[in-house]
């Protein structure tokens, strides 16, 4: 019930192009879905978040979709640029829980010019 | 740049060896974490100190001490490490509470030997 599903593992797509991480989470408690963005050899900085009131927010070319129903959230990265080749990390917590955060496997993004 | 700095970048140890991680933060948060991450993995939460006490332990082995000396500094000491303990360490922090963004540092890369 603690999970994050997150796919793909691992994505390519075309400089210009949509890219379309998804997650899934059993847990219905959990109230805060952050995405981080990791570049290698650094440390995981925060995309953009969303609560579950709410069931899309957008921040420039990236975008949150979340569906509540189906326990599902998304992040959209739209006209990707070869410099969003990162791995992506969606996660979920709970209000109660002091900021623990349950991540999902990651996404290898990879943006080909 | 992250406003959480850990200092060392690298470091390697033997296994008989005692080390310690350092870890500062300046915006003023009272919570901080210790998150361990191993290659192509999604980081796992370690420890959480709020308000510079102890708050969650993940069952890390003792071989892992966390301190906290004062609000903005947390230390993890290392001693009798395994080879399994060769990773990215992290340290972030947020305000008090869930549902807060948390920041991550670079992370400290360790290697036992």
């Amino acid at each position: 019930q603690q999970q994050v599903k997150q796919s793909p593992q691992s994505l390519i797509v075309q400089k210009g192009g949509i890219s379309i991480i998804n997650c899934a989470y059993e847990n219905t408690a959990f109230d805060y879905f952050p995405w981080y963005q990791q570049f290698p050899g650094k440390g995981p900085a925060l995309l953009i978040a969303i609560r579950p009131d709410v069931s899309e927010k957008k921040e420039g070319r990236f975008t949150i979709s979340f569906n509540k129903s189906a326990k599902q959230f998304s992040l959209h990265i739209m006209d990707s640029q070869p410099g969003d080749s990162a791995t992506y990390f969606c996660a979920a917590s709970k209000w109660n829980q002091g900021g623990k955060l349950i991540f999902g496997q990651g996404t290898e993004l990879s943006v080909k010019p | 740049d992250t406003e959480v700095t850990q200092t060392p970048k690298h470091l390697v140890m033997g296994m008989t060896n005692k080390k310690s991680l350092k870890c500062e933060q300046h915006m003023g948060h009272r919570a901080m974490y210790w998150y361990k991450q191993k290659a192509k993995k999604p980081p796992e939460l370690m420890f959480v100190y709020s308000y510079e006490k102890l708050s969650i332990n993940e069952s890390v082995p003792s071989r892992f001490s966390p301190e906290c000396p004062n609000s903005s500094l947390l230390n993890l000491h290392l001693h009798a490490l395994q080879p399994e303990d060769s990773a990215l360490y992290l340290c972030a922090s947020s305000q008090e509470g869930g549902g807060n963004t948390i920041y991550f540092g670079e992370g400290s890369w360790l290697t036992v030997v």
